[in-house]
């Protein structure tokens, strides 16, 4: 499985949109980048996920870039409970793991 | 209410005391995983399972032994407990067909003094 880096923190002002980004430069062609959160320390929550095209659902859109090396996660207008640790994971293949990093960690700001 | 139930949710035990967390799922997934985090740190996988009666293991094996007999539990043994394995545990399932999207469990917190 491709590792990911991700920034350690980042900071967003309340109503403006949230942009995570993800670099995942030895992926492979069949592996899939999947986001999700942990607020707090409850269970993490899955948020989206996509392989080549970009990817849109209710709570955030992903854009992968064209050599698929990197992401980056947006939600269009952060709250103060979208505050969370933010994992990017890159998965594919056969073995049905799924390694996370350390993630970054957003605080959303009033 | 579907989703994965996990037991106990804190525990504290003696070094060198054993114990088992349960975790329990009802969506009939046939994966199963168990990570855990330290305090400040991202989840680490410790053992999964792709199906009744397999198990594998993940990043931080050492110390720690899993089952799963039946498809809706996967057990994960402490056999002698130690400080180091102070930390949250968390349990994950997801179907075949489920494009990996897990759902996690609420998280058990063992303290070993």
């Amino acid at each position: 499985d491709a590792k990911t880096t991700q920034p350690p923190s980042m900071d967003c002002a309340e109503g403006r949109a949230a942009n995570l980004p993800c670099n995942h430069s030895t992926i492979s062609g069949n592996e899939y980048v999947y986001w999700y959160r942990q607020i707090h320390s409850q269970g993490p929550q899955y948020i989206i996920h996509g392989l080549k095209n970009n990817e849109t659902n209710e709570m955030a859109s992903l854009i992968i870039t064209e050599d698929r090396k990197s992401s980056t996660l947006i939600l269009p207008h952060a709250t103060l409970r979208d505050t969370a640790v933010y994992y990017c994971i890159v998965r594919g293949g056969a073995t049905n793991k799924l390694i996370f990093g350390t993630g970054t960690l957003l605080a959303v700001q009033p | 209410n579907a989703g994965v139930t996990q037991t106990p949710k804190f525990r504290v035990l003696k070094t060198g005391q054993s114990m088992t967390l349960l975790c329990a799922q009802d969506m009939n997934h046939e994966y199963m995983y168990w990570y855990r985090q330290d305090p400040g740190m991202g989840l680490r996988l410790i053992h999964y399972s792709v199906g009744e009666g397999t198990t594998a293991k993940g990043e931080v094996p050492d110390g720690y032994n899993v089952s799963r007999l039946k498809k809706q539990n996967f057990l994960l043994g402490l056999e002698s407990a130690a400080p180091s394995q102070t930390s949250v545990y968390f349990c994950a399932s997801t179907s075949v067909s489920g494009a990996n999207v897990l759902t996690f469990g609420a998280g058990s917190r063992l303290t070993v003094l």
